[in-house]
């Protein structure tokens, strides 16, 4: 089993629609990345967050430390959103640990 | 501001000839620096990490090999290719991995 979990591996979605992006982990950590990585392969962090809650633009992360899950939310989503969304955690020794991604697609 | 710089964008090289790709940041002090692979259709993977120059800390054997000469400057080496080594390659730096992380534009590295 991954240390990093994300859930779906792939989310197909029309224009407009809320998106969720879940990702869970089993190790104790510092800090949580949320990325994202376009067709290029080019790689941007979105956030970085150890408790609560960011928001920024169009995107929301949520963290809950004591069951260990957070989420990416997206909100009146546009096909430029479209990428692989990474979750990566710090978990001790200042290294990141990597879930598969989750690939989104959405259509106008 | 800091940037990073990495070079080549791709690289198409054959089995058993050496690699040398290089990675370097600008506008920040003792960063944090990363080496990942990408695989196709693959997760990202942590090859190398650096906490300062010489310091070294490999993640998974291979025959990959990674220096830090200068402060703000990382190498990921071979001696010999090989057509496994083939992959999307990713320098990334962080502050003492308290900040996020700020990825290069990546080497997209095909082995034939």
């Amino acid at each position: 089993k991954n240390e990093v979990e994300q859930s779906p591996q792939n989310l197909t979605a029309q224009e407009g629609e809320f998106i969720t992006i879940n990702c869970s982990y089993s190790v104790g950590i510092s800090a949580l990345h949320w990325l994202q990585q376009h067709p290029g392969g080019g790689i941007v962090s979105l956030f970085m967050l150890s408790s609560g809650k960011k928001k920024h633009g169009r995107l929301i992360a949520t963290i809950n430390i004591q069951e260990k899950h957070s989420s990416l939310h997206i909100t009146a989503s546009h096909p430029r959103d479209s990428a692989v969304y990474i979750c990566a955690v710090t978990a001790g020794a200042q290294k990141l640990v990597f879930g598969q991604g989750t690939r989104l697609t959405i259509n106008p | 501001s800091q940037t990073i710089h990495q070079w080549p964008a791709t690289l198409v090289q054959p089995v058993g000839s050496p690699l040398s790709l290089e990675c370097t940041v600008e506008g920040t002090s003792n960063p944090n620096l990363y080496w990942y692979r990408q695989a196709a259709g693959r997760g990202l993977q942590l090859l190398f990490y650096s906490v300062g120059i010489g310091q070294i800390s490999s993640e998974v054997p291979q025959n990959l090999s990674a220096s830090r000469p200068q402060d703000r400057q990382f190498i990921l080496s071979s001696k010999k290719l090989l057509l496994s080594d083939s992959g999307f390659y990713l320098c990334a730096w962080s502050v003492q991995g308290r900040s996020p992380l700020h990825f290069g534009n990546g080497t997209r590295l095909t082995v034939t």
